[in-house]
């Protein structure tokens, strides 16, 4: 079936310094997602990305955060700068279309800011 | 607003036996529904949706889901559980007359004993 990539699987940052997370989102998606899973578990939204715009962001989208995915090519989470708490794994997904389409989710990329 | 209970953070079931993961709602109307499964170091993977028609819907490897719209709740069922089954369930949430991204519940990790 279609797949999502993450690049790269996992990153270590100090504290204060700047991450991109990258990815690879099915070819004819139009939404874009990221979560942040923490402790395995608690899957939680950080942002939808539509038609070059954040269509919908939740309070743990901080103002540190911010999307975009120029051209057609990755869809990235910037990160500047970090801070420990945000050490956790990030998703991201996609979907043709938004309400009743499947999101599609990549394999994460777990982030650990020391 | 919206949100989504998994009231069960660890269930363990023998191999052979019945399964239900439960899952409610808070929303005011009839959103999209969705459960999905995290096998160790995956993204998550569609299971089922519902939005309307027959209120249990069938879902991949022999589950399916009932919708109780006077209980808002959405419980996956399994009839007998098999050892591959043990991973994360989620259960999601979509909003029907808006594009705002799917929530997700806490999560339900299964673990299926031999």
């Amino acid at each position: 079936g279609p797949k999502v990539l993450q690049i790269p699987s996992h990153q270590i940052i100090d504290m204060g310094q700047m991450v991109t997370l990258n990815c690879d989102p099915v070819s004819n998606h139009l939404y874009f997602y990221w979560y942040k899973q923490i402790l395995g578990q608690q899957m939680e939204f950080l942002v939808n990305f539509y038609n070059g715009k954040v269509m919908e962001k939740s309070k743990l989208f901080k103002d540190q955060f911010s999307v975009e995915r120029p051209d057609g090519s990755y869809f990235t989470l910037k990160i500047q700068p970090t801070a420990l708490e945000d050490s956790a794994v990030y998703f991201c997904a996609s979907s043709p279309d938004w309400g009743f389409y499947e999101q599609y989710f990549g394999p994460g990329t777990r982030l650990t800011v020391l | 607003a919206q949100s989504v209970t998994q009231p069960d953070a660890r269930v363990t079931v023998s191999e052979g036996a019945s399964l239900q993961l439960r899952c409610k709602y808070s929303y005011s109307g009839t959103p999209y529904l969705f459960w999905y499964v995290q096998y160790p170091r995956q993204g998550l993977q569609l299971l089922l949706k519902y939005y309307s028609g027959d209120p249990v819907v069938q879902g991949v490897n022999g589950f399916e889901a009932e919708f109780i719209k006077s209980n808002s709740s959405f419980h996956l069922r399994k009839a007998s559980v098999h050892w591959s089954d043990s991973a994360v369930y989620f259960c999601a949430v979509s909003p029907f007359n808006n594009n705002n991204a799917p929530r997700f519940g806490a999560g339900t990790k299964l673990s299926v004993k031999p």
